[in-house]
């Protein structure tokens, strides 16, 4: 059974900060890999979507890093502002129709 | 090209009484995912559908918890006699089809009092 992992539970970082979100899977055999934001009270907003035979993926200041046999990714969020500041969660598929498998997030505080 | 909807966004219920979740899809996607987000709780899946089929329904409790996704519609998320521990928020996704992104609703906010 696939589980999904994220460290930290939640940061808080200055502005202007680079920091690194972690996200760790129990079962290599995945589809793809989606990083989402999520704002309190909100839905969700995908950031990037690695799939398996990918290693990395970037959208602006965002970067996402997938090492499949290790299980583990990590989001590279660079110059964080304040505006960064929301839930970010990661989750699997398994394959192209199963549903995703979520960590619970990391809850990120910038400050300015 | 409207994104995922759902209504309402927030629903009051007392104990006992049902909640009607409505999820409608982005347009030309046939295929729903219902999750559930427990209070500090990561997403939880409950059941996947296509039009007028439950594909996968292995994340739905067993009693009080149903879902259809008519051919015309949006899909439904129907709880009979809400308990407390039902409170959550309530997320359904679509997608035009298989390994396809899933786009993400507002959610439901469900409280039961």
């Amino acid at each position: 059974k696939q589980e999904v992992t994220q460290i930290p539970a939640a940061l808080s970082v200055p502005e202007g900060e680079n920091l690194v979100l972690n996200c760790s899977f129990t079962d290599s055999a995945i589809y793809n890999l989606q990083w989402f934001r999520q704002d309190p009270g909100k839905g969700l907003t995908s950031l990037l979507l690695i799939q398996s035979s990918q290693r990395e993926q970037t959208s602006g200041r965002l970067n996402a890093s997938l090492d499949k046999s290790s299980g583990r990714s990590t989001l590279y969020i660079a110059a964080s502002q304040p505006g960064d500041s929301a839930t970010y969660l990661c989750a699997v598929s398994s394959s192209g129709n199963t549903p995703l498998v979520f960590g619970k997030g990391t809850r990120l505080s910038v400050i300015a | 090209n409207a994104g995922v909807m759902q209504n309402p966004r927030h629903l009051v219920r007392r104990r006992g009484q049902e909640a009607r979740l409505r999820c409608s899809p982005m347009k030309g996607h046939s295929h729903v995912y219902w999750y559930r987000q427990l209070p500090e709780e990561g997403l939880k899946f409950m059941v996947y559908l296509q039009k007028e089929n439950i594909i996968d329904e292995s994340g739905m409790p067993k009693e009080r918890f149903s879902a259809e996704f008519p051919k015309e519609g949006p899909s439904i998320l129907r709880i009979q006699q809400v308990v407390r521990g039902d409170s959550a928020a309530y997320f359904c996704a679509s997608t035009p089809g298989l390994r396809e992104t899933q786009y993400f609703g507002p959610g439901t906010r469900l409280l039961v009092l």
